[in-house]
């Protein structure tokens, strides 16, 4: 069965350092990946995704996150974090060859200190 | 536009009860999903509806859930005999449409129905 690891289950940086969220996937085949967010009180809602094309994909607020095939992995990074990026990101999974459910990630919380 | 909408947000119930949980998705979507939000469990997929074909039903826990939907439109999640491990928030989210071997649309996802058990 697909599965999603996001090895990193809590982060804490300060302001303006840099972030990386690690996530892997273990599916070998065509695939399309997620990264949402869920802000504290809020519901998920979409950061960026891949569906195919340029394995670096741009997101909202500064996001963005590298597929990389060989490594099964789509990590997400944020050059500079600001204190408004305090959530939990969720990475997630579907298979591309139609049916859309989502396999997610068990999150990481990030929290970042002003 | 209106996106998904969950009702209630909050239900707290007796174990032993049964619960319906509402989802309404966002207009012209014709796919709707439901999540479950367990602490330290993640998000698990429960079920699946498209358009007018039979639900994927290859996530729900036990034969205790069940989930319909009207019309194409709105979808009911149901919890007969409830038990505390059922405690967790409900998610629906829905999408534009279905495709084959290429893109797949979004899923966007309502607030949630926290449930609580005691």
């Amino acid at each position: 069965a697909q599965s999603v690891s996001q090895h990193n289950h809590h982060v804490i940086l300060s302001e303006a350092a840099s972030l990386e969220l690690g996530c892997n996937y273990s599916y070998g085949g065509t695939v399309n990946l997620f990264w949402y967010v869920q802000y504290p009180g809020q519901h998920l809602q979409l950061l960026l995704k891949y569906f195919s094309g340029d394995p670096l994909v741009k997101g909202i607020k500064g996001f963005e996150a590298e597929f990389i095939k060989s490594k099964f992995s789509f990590n997400l990074r944020k050059p500079s974090v600001q204190w408004s990026d305090t959530a939990e990101y969720f990475c997630a999974v579907n298979e591309g060859t139609g049916f859309q459910k989502l396999v997610f990630g068990t999150g990481t919380r990030l929290l970042v200190s002003p | 536009g209106a996106g998904v909408s969950q009702s209630p947000s909050n239900k707290v119930t007796e174990k032993g009860k049964d619960v319906e949980l509402r989802c309404d998705p966002i207009s012209g979507h014709t796919a709707l999903y439901w999540y479950r939000q367990s602490l330290g469990q993640g998000l698990e997929f429960l079920i699946y509806f498209q358009g007018n074909s039979a639900p994927d039903k290859s996530g729900l826990p036990s034969d205790r859930f069940s989930a319909e939907r009207t019309g194409g439109s709105v979808s009911t999640l149901t919890i007969q005999r409830t038990q505390q491990e059922d405690s967790a928030v409900y998610l629906c989210a829905s999408s534009a449409r279905r495709k084959w071997g290429s893109l797949t649309d979004t899923q966007y996802f309502g607030p949630g129905t926290r449930l609580t058990v005691l």
